[in-house]
């Protein structure tokens, strides 16, 4: 059954530094989102993609957020500056369709420390 | 806010009792969906109720949905110690993003 998937699992940084996180979504799906779920808390929309624009964010993707899918099968997350509070398990999803009824797909996350 | 909460926080049962697990809405939805979470691990779906659906089976699991209450059930029945994890509604009443609750934490004993 195809899968949304993540690299890295765990990303330790230090504050200050640039990440990337990658996401290969479903190979025939065409929206795409990130998530992300502080330690113990809900899991947070951060910001939609599709046909190669963001379509909506939340007020959490500031401009220190960025989202590209720069070939055919990634999606990556890049966080410009990271703080201690970006600190997170971070999920990539996809769904066929971005209308209501639509199933979105989380990939595993990735596990991000900010030092 | 429409964010969804679930009721209890945690929930502890003996293997092959059934789990009941409860979900509020505020606003609005088009569909409710229901997600399982292993300690650390990623969402994995279970089920998507659309909002003129008042009840879903999928195996052991059965959804209800009160439109008229805001209000959702997780049924599971037979419960395993598989079935150890926590638990999130998810809603979408507005643009295509999920707005997740806090979650129920579910244990099951063996």
């Amino acid at each position: 059954e195809p899968e949304v998937t993540q690299t890295p699992s765990h990303q330790v940084t230090q504050m200050g530094q640039e990440v990337i996180l990658r996401c290969v979504p479903i190979s025939n799906h065409l929206y795409f989102y990130w998530y992300r779920q502080i330690l113990g808390q809900k899991v947070e929309f951060l910001v939609s993609f599709y046909n190669n624009e963001i379509s909506e964010k939340s007020e959490i993707f500031d401009d220190q957020f960025s989202v590209e899918r720069p070939d055919g099968s990634n999606f990556t997350l890049k966080i410009r500056s990271t703080k201690l509070e970006d600190s997170a398990m971070y999920f990539c999803a996809s769904s066929e369709e971005g209308t209501w009824g639509e199933t979105q797909y989380f990939g595993p996350g990735t596990r991000l420390l900010v030092l | 806010s429409q964010q969804g909460e679930e009721d209890p926080q945690a929930l502890s049962i003996q293997e092959g009792e059934n789990a009941t697990m409860n979900c509020s809405y505020k606003t609005s939805i088009n569909n409710l969906q229901w997600y399982r979470q292993n300690s650390g691990r990623g969402l994995v779906h279970l089920i998507l109720i659309r909002s003129n659906e008042r009840e879903k089976h999928s195996g052991r699991l059965r959804v209800t949905l009160d439109t008229s209450k805001k209000s959702s059930s997780l049924l599971i029945t037979a419960s395993r110690a598989a079935d150890t994890a926590s638990y999130f509604c998810a809603t979408d009443g507005y643009g295509n993003k999920l707005v997740f609750g806090a979650g129920t934490i579910l244990r099951v004993k063996s």
